[in-house]
């Protein structure tokens, strides 16, 4: 089946801008991760979406960033205000819930912001 | 809260060689352990995963990783190298009661031919 996808796939905005990054998850997953890449770096933990429940922000570097999900469907991360250190690869992933299943994530391709 | 230390930034083979890859993880208790592969400019793709039982896990593309609890370890190996392996590779520890992954800086592996 289909799997995660994310648009745009590459994203050049200038400083001081916003910019909204779209992630649609594998159908049926209800768990709903961003992750932010900087270059040559592991990834950071930004956000989490469970079903209904209040999402998980711990992750959220500044107010700057917010994310929104509808549903057990898309979500949109918004960063405002562009900063040049908010460039790089953000990464969706989504999952199953319950039990392993909600651990084993799948990514998608990532969205590359550069802010210049 | 959980970590991942990758040692090895960049590692090069000669293809047919044997791999082994470093990842060493802190965490509370037995943590859920994994190996992503990210190839240039593409997502990450799960190479393999540990939840528990057998502490040698097999996954794709002829990669195994063993878990080892007393050196807080989950390596990853290989026993002869492609080309086509070059790429970064990511390890990456979940807790149980919890939902995000913690990843590791990663490694990025070149094949000599």
């Amino acid at each position: 089946g289909a799997g995660v996808s994310q648009s745009p796939s590459n994203k050049v905005t200038e400083k001081g801008k916003d910019v909204e990054l779209r992630c649609d998850p594998i159908s049926g997953h209800t768990a709903l991760y961003w992750y932010r890449q900087r270059l040559g770096q592991g990834l950071e933990f930004l956000i989490y979406f469970q079903g209904n429940s209040a999402p998980d922000k711990s992750g959220l570097p500044s107010d700057r960033f917010s994310a929104e999900r509808t549903g057990e469907s898309v979500s949109t991360l918004t960063i405002q205000r562009t900063q040049q250190e908010d460039s790089a690869v953000y990464l969706c992933a989504s999952s199953l819930q319950g039990g392993t299943r909600l651990v084993e994530q799948y990514f998608g391709p990532g969205t590359r912001l550069t802010v210049t | 809260a959980q970590s991942v230390t990758q040692p090895d930034i960049h590692i090069t083979v000669s293809e047919g060689a044997s791999l082994e890859l470093r990842c060493n993880y802190s965490y509370g208790a037995t943590p859920y352990l994994f190996w992503y592969v990210q190839s240039p400019g593409q997502g990450l793709q799960l190479l393999l995963k540990y939840f528990s039982g057998d502490t040698l896990v097999q996954g794709i593309k002829g990669f195994e990783a063993e878990f080892k609890r007393s050196q807080s370890s989950f390596n990853l190996r290989k026993p002869s190298v492609h080309w086509s392996d070059a790429a970064e590779y990511f390890c990456a520890v979940g807790a149980r009661a919890g939902n995000m992954l913690t990843f590791g800086g990663g490694t990025r592996l070149m094949v000599k031919p």
